[in-house]
């Protein structure tokens, strides 16, 4: 049973660029949550999808955006890069929404802004 | 606004003592608490949780203990190892609402 994970590890754009990040859900797992960590700071709820529909929202403006495939792997996409931007985005996935105890997470991606 | 707080960004402790790390969240429709603990250049882990329903959880040598009337909760390590060393992220949720995460405390156990 492979875990959750992500690409690209590291990733460097520039201010107004966009990005996609992307994350392979755990085998079995139709939930995936997406988080921004920036630096000093706790993992911070971005969205999460559920079967392929978004279940759910943060305060994250909307040029983050995101996908969910039929295979449950999902996208992460940011448009017009800012600076604050910079930060560790990491995915998680559950085998239900609600399920937090069985949320397994990935490596993150760790994206820089200049 | 940071509706769950760990006020102490470290902490270091002797192999073998009681590590405790503390949580305080605002929010009093929160009903389910966890911690998680986060290795270098690994996603956060799932370690322990509790419901609103109960004051003490155990697992091993993990107890987290949540005291309501205080909004405050503690994971406590015993004994700690230093494998142990990590930083650990307490996390809120009300139902139907995502996780809130703290800044994290970064443990130490020194052998």
């Amino acid at each position: 049973e492979t875990g959750v994970t992500q690409s690209p590890t590291h990733l460097i754009k520039t201010r107004g660029q966009q990005v996609t990040l992307r994350c392979s859900s755990q085998s079995g797992h139709n939930t995936v949550s997406w988080y921004q960590q920036a630096l000093g700071q706790g993992p911070q709820f971005i969205f999460q999808y559920y079967r392929e529909e978004e279940n759910g929202r943060g305060n994250f403006p909307p040029r983050f955006s995101g996908l969910q495939f039929p295979n449950y792997s999902s996208e992460l996409n940011v448009n017009a890069l800012e600076l604050d931007d910079s930060a560790l985005y990491l995915c998680a996935s559950s085998p239900e929404r609600g399920d937090t105890d069985t949320q397994y997470f990935g490596p993150g991606t760790r994206l820089t802004v200049l | 606004d940071q509706q769950v707080k760990q006020n102490s960004p470290s902490l270091s402790v002797q192999e073998g003592r009681i590590s405790i790390l503390n949580c305080d969240y605002t929010n009093s429709m929160f009903d389910y608490f966890l911690w998680y603990k986060k290795y270098p250049a690994e996603g956060p882990t799932f370690l322990i949780s509790i419901s609103s329903i109960k004051d003490k959880n155990e697992d091993g040598r993990f107890t987290v203990f949540l005291n309501k009337s205080a909004k405050h909760l503690s994971l406590h390590i015993v004994p700690s190892q230093p494998g142990d060393s990590a930083v650990y992220f307490c996390a809120a949720s009300a139902p139907g609402y995502a996780l809130n995460f703290g800044k994290g405390t970064s443990l130490l156990v020194t052998p």
